[in-house]
């Protein structure tokens, strides 16, 4: 069965710091992979996603994320945070069949602290 | 404008009574999903459908139960029988059935049994 670790539970960054949040899988075939946010008490909503092709994956925000085969990695990464990206991050990845997609399997996720 | 619904977005319960969670899409999408969220725990997948009048149980679909009588509904229905039920419910759905499409999420029911 496939599983998603996010080894930090909380993260803090300064404004205007770099970001990494770790991200790692387990799963037999090619993975499809994500990462989604989440503000409290609110939906999950998409930042990117790797499938094939390109390792270093574009997201919306400003986010970017690194798929290392070898590592069984999938990263997720921002240059430079804002106040306004403090939120749960979850990585996750999509479990399929013959018969299609069979739902994901999400990470614990990752509170991330924006300090001022 | 185009999105899921879910309502209502507080609901509290008694115990042993059962209670019907609403998701309805208007995005055209053939699969739907419904996750449980607990704190620190993730979303956990309960039950998904890829049709009309089908469906799947997912990792915790005990006390759970569902229906797909139409493309844009999937009800879930929580049970006396679901022991621990207080939780946020998201619902999802995504366009067609390849594992790499985007699941989209409404914005949660939070259920609490008093």
């Amino acid at each position: 069965a496939q599983s998603v670790t996010q080894p930090d539970i909380h993260i803090t960054v300064s404004e205007g710091a770099s970001l990494e949040l770790r991200c790692n899988y387990s799963y037999g075939a090619t993975p499809y992979l994500f990462w989604y946010v989440q503000s409290p008490g609110q939906g999950l909503q998409l930042l990117l996603k790797y499938f094939s092709g390109d390792t270093l994956v574009q997201g919306i925000k400003g986010f970017e994320a690194e798929f290392k085969r070898s590592q069984s990695s999938f990263n997720l990464r921002k240059p430079s945070v804002h106040w306004s990206d403090a939120a749960e991050y979850f990585c996750a990845v999509a479990a399929y069949s013959g018969g299609g997609a069979d739902g994901l399997t999400f990470g614990k996720g990752t509170h991330l602290i924006i300090q001022p | 404008d185009g999105g899921i619904t879910q309502s209502p977005k507080y609901l509290f319960r008694k115990e042993g009574q059962n209670v019907t969670l609403s998701c309805e899409q208007n995005l055209n999408h053939d699969a739907m999903y419904w996750y449980r969220q607990d704190p620190g725990q993730g979303l956990r997948l309960i039950y998904y459908s890829q049709i009309v009048n089908d469906f799947q149980k997912g990792d915790i679909a005990e006390g759970y139960s569902v229906s797909r009588e139409k493309k844009e509904s999937f009800p879930l229905t929580v049970t006396s029988a679901q022991k621990n039920p207080t939780a946020f419910y998201l619902c999802a759905s995504t366009l067609g059935l390849a594992g790499y499409n985007e699941q989209f999420f409404g914005p949660g029911t939070r259920l609490t049994v008093l």
